[in-house]
C-alpha cells in the first residue's frame, strides 16, 4: 500500500533563513510522482513543486526546492530565504496510478510551518 | 480564467438535514475528487470520478452521496447519515494528458452543523 508520512506536525524558522520539510513516502511502483502543495490559512491549496520518479535531477522552482533521495524514499522539501508569506500548511502528495481509476494523490498529515519575525 | 468554483464558501446545517456542497470547473478535466479536512489533519479521499456518470467511492464515503452528469459538476451531498460532518470540504479536478500538474483545487466550503 502506498503512504506519505510527514513526521513534523509543527515547525518554526526564523525570517530569511532556509527550513526543510521532511516528507517519506512507502510505494512499489516503479513509476511515481511527488507533489508539494501549501494551504495557507485561507483554504486554498497551491502547487509547489513537483518531482517524477525518474528525474535524475531535484526540482527547483524559485525558493522551493525538492531534495529527492529515491534510495531512502524520501522528498524533503526546502524553502530558502523565508518570508512571513511562508507561514501556512504544507502537504507532501504522491501520485500513483490505479488501474481504471487513473491517476491518485495520496497525502501526508501535513506540516505547520511558522515564520517568525 | 479556468479554475474549479465551490459554493457555498461557508454552510450551516442543523442535524438530520441533507445538504449539498456545489463543484464546477471549466478546465476540461476529465477527472474530479473530493476531500474532507478536519481541523489540523490532512486530506482524505470522499469520492472520485473519472469520466461522467461514473464515481467511485474513496477512503470515507459513508454518509456522502456524489453524481457526475456532466463533465464540468461533481455535486456533494452530506446525508443525514454522516455523523460527524463538520469540516471543511476541497474539491479537485485533474486531465491525464497533464500528470505532472497533479491537482487543481477550489477554494473549499467549510461545513458547520449548528
Amino acid at each position: 500500500a502506498q503512504k506519505i508520512t510527514q513526521t513534523q506536525p509543527g515547525m518554526f524558522v526564523q525570517e530569511k533563513e532556509a527550513v526543510t520539510l521532511d516528507c517519506t513516502y512507502d510505494t512499489s511502483d516503479p513509476s511515481y510522482g511527488l507533489f508539494w502543495y501549501k494551504q495557507p490559512s485561507s483554504g486554498e491549496m497551491i502547487f509547489l513543486i513537483y518531482q517524477g520518479s525518474y528525474d535524475q535531477q531535484n526540482a527547483t522552482e524559485g525558493r522551493y526546492s525538492l531534495n529527492f533521495q529515491k534510495a531512502r524514499k524520501s522528498a524533503n522539501l526546502v524553502i530558502s530565504a523565508s518570508q512571513l508569506g511562508d507561514s501556512a500548511m504544507y502537504f507532501c502528495a504522491m501520485r500513483r496510478y490505479i488501474f481504471n481509476a487513473g491517476n491518485m494523490l495520496t497525502f501526508g498529515g501535513g506540516t505547520r510551518l511558522m515564520v517568525k519575525p | 480564467d479556468g479554475g474549479i468554483t465551490q459554493s457555498p464558501k461557508y454552510l450551516f446545517r442543523k442535524e438530520g438535514q441533507n445538504v449539498t456542497l456545489s463543484c464546477e470547473q471549466n478546465l476540461n478535466h476529465d477527472a474530479m475528487y473530493w476531500y474532507r479536512q478536519d481541523p489540523g489533519q490532512g486530506l482524505r479521499l470522499i469520492y472520485y470520478s473519472q469520466i461522467v456518470n461514473d464515481f467511485q467511492k474513496g477512503d470515507i464515503a459513508e454518509g456522502y452521496s456524489v453524481s457526475r452528469e456532466k463533465k464540468e459538476s461533481f455535486p456533494l451531498t452530506v446525508t443525514s447519515a454522516q455523523k460527524n460532518p463538520t469540516a471543511f470540504y476541497l474539491c479537485a479536478s485533474s486531465t491525464r494528458d497533464r500528470p505532472n500538474y497533479g491537482y487543481t483545487f477550489g477554494s473549499g466550503t467549510r461545513l458547520t452543523v449548528v
